[in-house]
């Protein structure tokens, strides 16, 4: 059984500060690591797809990096706004063949 | 049109009801997947179908009952549910089988079995 590891849980940060959390997966056998927004009522929105080690993603004030020797990838939101508040998941693949395997997700709650 | 829509957004149940979940995309994609997410909880994969063929079932009760009426529709069939069914239903979609690397989401089922 694949274990995909999201930290923290759930996080408080006022408007403005910048934040960053963690998705850890195995190291062995990497294909591709999503990065999903949720927010509350709505579809998640698929932030990045990474697929290679030390690759970078961005897009406006949130990126993403990838360690695939390790098992980890970073999301970093600059400046948050409340409008970043929702849960963040992340997901796994470890061939081309399997589904993906999510973690539990961050909920980012960003206050004004 | 990027969306995938599912009817209904709530539903509330009985354990000898039979209801159905409904997924729709309009994207040309030929993969659909069936998600079970108990609160927090990770989304677990149910079912797999790729060009309307069953091509993953994670060892779901019979009480689930998928079914793809064509390439844009994606049914879950319920029947004598249990209370520990309850949960978000979510549905989504890809160009082609699991090897896509995008899944398009629809915002979910909010399922009570009562």
């Amino acid at each position: 059984i694949l274990n995909v590891e999201q930290s923290p849980q759930s996080l408080h940060v006022q408007e403005g500060d910048s934040t960053n959390f963690t998705c850890s997966f195995p190291s062995s056998n990497f294909y591709a690591l999503h990065w999903y927004r949720w927010e509350t009522a709505k579809s998640p929105e698929a932030l990045f797809v990474m697929t290679l080690n030390g690759d970078e993603k961005k897009k406006g004030r949130i990126s993403a990096t990838l360690n695939t020797k390790e098992g980890y990838s970073y999301l970093y939101i600059k400046g948050s706004q409340p409008e970043d508040s929702a849960t963040y998941l992340c997901a796994f693949r470890n061939s081309g063949n399997t589904p993906l395997v999510f973690g539990k997700g961050t909920r980012l709650s960003v206050i004004a | 049109d990027t969306e995938v829509t599912q009817t209904p957004k709530h539903l509330v149940m009985g354990m000898t009801n039979k209801k159905s979940l409904k997924c729709e995309q309009h994207m040309g994609h030929r993969a659909m997947y069936w998600y079970k997410q108990k609160a927090k909880k990770p989304p677990e994969l149910m079912f797999v179908y790729s060009y309307e063929k069953l091509s993953i079932n994670e060892s779901v009760p019979s009480r689930f009952s998928p079914e793809c009426p064509n390439s844009s529709l994606l049914n879950l069939h319920l029947h004598a549910l249990q209370p520990e069914d309850s949960a978000l239903y979510l549905c989504a979609s890809s160009q082609t089988g699991v090897s896509s690397y995008e899944q398009y989401f629809g915002p979910g089922t909010r399922l009570t079995v009562t």
